[in-house]
């Protein structure tokens, strides 16, 4: 695709409730990244995929978060019983290669509410 | 663990006037990105820097790399309402798998 989709733009949950936060990288791209960015804070690093492997999940901040990619494309983020803290915007962002020169090409987010 | 930090949080100028952030990594870093992000938008890639003292221009934007590699600035010259947004330095430790580690950012209003 042109740039890097996901889905839905917005997501109200009630406290307790299960959501899945969907990516669709750039297609092509081999590393996927999650980050989570409170308002008026910076990105924060949550998860990192190279194609299928799931390299690094040091950022999610607990066994609440799960994120695949199984087919090495379209990424998943699910939260489970969702909590008022975990509201933020969730981003997504793809590169090229593996390198650590590579530049990243961000999504729009999710924004997640939760009530 | 690695942290970025970015300095100053908000920044308040009018038209014309210079802006600049400055960003301090806790540790060496392999490089550093800079990235704008609009109000309501996503973050969007400027520029890379990968060696010591590295300096590059984009028209008004200059970027600096420390000597240390352990420190980042972004000045921008005579600015303009286009320049509104938050910038946000990213570095990259050397010893990372790959993920970048955000600093918090320099919220940039410009008044005309």
């Amino acid at each position: 695709g042109a740039g890097v989709s996901q889905s839905p733009r917005y997501k109200v949950a009630k406290r307790g409730q299960d959501v899945a936060l969907r990516c669709d990288p750039i297609s092509g791209h081999v590393s996927l990244f999650w980050y989570q960015q409170a308002l008026g804070q910076g990105p924060e690093f949550l998860t990192y995929f190279q194609n299928e492997a799931q390299l690094d999940k040091s950022g999610l901040p607990s066994d609440r978060f799960f994120a695949e990619r199984p087919e090495g494309s379209v990424s998943t983020l699910k939260i489970q019983r969702t909590q008022q803290e975990d509201s933020a915007v969730y981003l997504c962002a793809s590169s090229r290669g593996t390198g650590s020169n590579e530049k990243l090409f961000f999504g729009s987010g999710t924004q997640l509410s939760v009530l | 663990g690695q942290q970025v930090m970015q300095i100053p949080q908000y920044q308040h100028v009018q038209e014309g006037e210079d802006f600049t952030t400055y960003c301090n990594s806790s540790t060496t870093l392999s490089n550093i990105q800079w990235y704008k992000q609009r109000p309501g938008g996503h973050p969007v890639f400027l520029i890379q820097l990968v060696k010591s003292g590295e300096v590059k221009k984009q028209k008004r934007l200059t970027f600096q790399f420390g000597e240390a590699k352990k420190n980042s600035s972004l000045h921008i010259t005579a600015t303009q309402t286009t320049d509104v947004g938050t910038y946000f330095c990213a570095g990259k430790d050397g010893g990372s798998q790959g993920n970048l580690i955000f600093g918090k950012g320099t919220k940039l209003s410009v008044k005309p």
